[in-house]
C-alpha cells in the first residue's frame, strides 16, 4: 500500500541551528501534505498544511518564520525548524493522501532534540 | 471548529479483561471521518479503523470493536480479552473535508499480565 516516509527519523542539534525534515510520499502524488507536532505525553497538534506550488497554511499560534515549509514537488514536503531552541524538541509527523475519500497516511515521525 | 475529547487519560486493566476507550467529538461539519490509532512507544501511528459520518454501523475486527453513535457524538472503542501487547496510547481523531486531523488527547492503556 501507499507509504509516507520521513527523514531523518531522529536528529539531535545544538540550539540556534536549523534542522530540515523531509516528508515523502513514496508511491503516490500528494498535492497537500500536513505537519503535526507531538510533545511528550501529549496529543498530536496540526501545525500547518503544505500545498504543492503555493504557500503553506499555518495553524493559529504556529510561527511561519520559524517553521518553514516547502512543498516543491508532488511527492516531497520539507519542514525546516529555524534557529531551533530546546522548546522545539518534539516529535514531528507528516501525513499525506489523495482526496477526502482516500486514505491519509502518516509518516513514521521524526524525533527532534535540541540541546 | 472540531474537537475530540478522550476523557480517560490512563487506564490499567488485568490481562483478559475487556476495556472500553471513550471518544466524544464536536464538529459542525456533516461530512467527516472518525479514526482510532494506536501509538506504541516507537511513536509510529498504527491505523485501527476509519468510519465516515454517514455509516453508523458498528464494526468488529477480532478482539476490537467500535460503537459509533451520532446521536451522542461518540465513537467508543472496546478491546475484549485484553493482552499485554495492547498496551499503548490510543488516539481518537476526526478528519474534516480538508483532510486535516484533529486528535484527542489520547488514552494510555496498560495491560497488566
Amino acid at each position: 500500500g501507499a507509504v509516507v516516509s520521513q527523514h531523518p527519523s531522529r536528529v539531535i542539534c545544538k540550539s540556534g541551528t536549523s534542522v530540515k525534515i523531509e516528508c515523502r510520499s513514496l508511491d503516490f502524488q500528494a498535492t497537500t501534505m500536513f505537519w503535526y507536532r507531538q510533545f511528550p505525553k501529549q496529543s498530536l497538534m496540526l501545525m500547518a498544511t503544505s500545498n504543492e506550488g503555493s504557500k503553506a497554511t499555518y495553524e493559529q499560534g504556529v510561527e511561519k518564520d520559524k517553521f518553514l515549509i516547502n512543498h516543491a514537488s508532488l511527492t516531497l514536503s520539507t519542514l525546516t525548524v529555524t534557529s531551533a531552541h530546546p522548546e522545539d524538541s518534539s516529535f514531528y509527523i507528516c501525513s499525506a493522501g489523495q482526496g477526502f475519500r482516500e486514505t491519509q497516511y502518516f509518516g513514521p515521525g521524526t524525533r527532534l532534540l535540541v540541546l | 471548529a472540531q474537537k475530540v475529547t478522550q476523557a480517560q487519560t490512563e487506564i490499567s486493566v488485568v490481562e483478559k479483561e475487556d476495556v472500553t476507550l471513550d471518544c466524544v467529538y464536536e464538529t459542525r461539519d456533516t461530512t467527516y471521518y472518525l479514526f482510532w490509532y494506536k501509538q506504541p512507544p516507537s511513536g509510529e501511528l498504527v491505523f485501527l479503523i476509519r468510519r465516515n459520518s454517514f455509516d453508523e454501523q458498528n464494526e468488529i475486527s477480532g478482539r476490537y470493536s467500535w460503537n459509533f453513535q451520532k446521536s451522542t457524538s461518540s465513537f467508543n472503542f472496546t478491546i475484549t480479552a485484553s493482552q499485554v501487547v495492547d498496551s499503548a496510547v490510543y488516539f481518537c481523531a476526526l478528519r474534516n473535508t480538508g483532510n486535516q486531523f484533529y486528535f484527542g488527547t489520547g488514552t494510555s492503556l496498560t495491560v497488566i499480565p
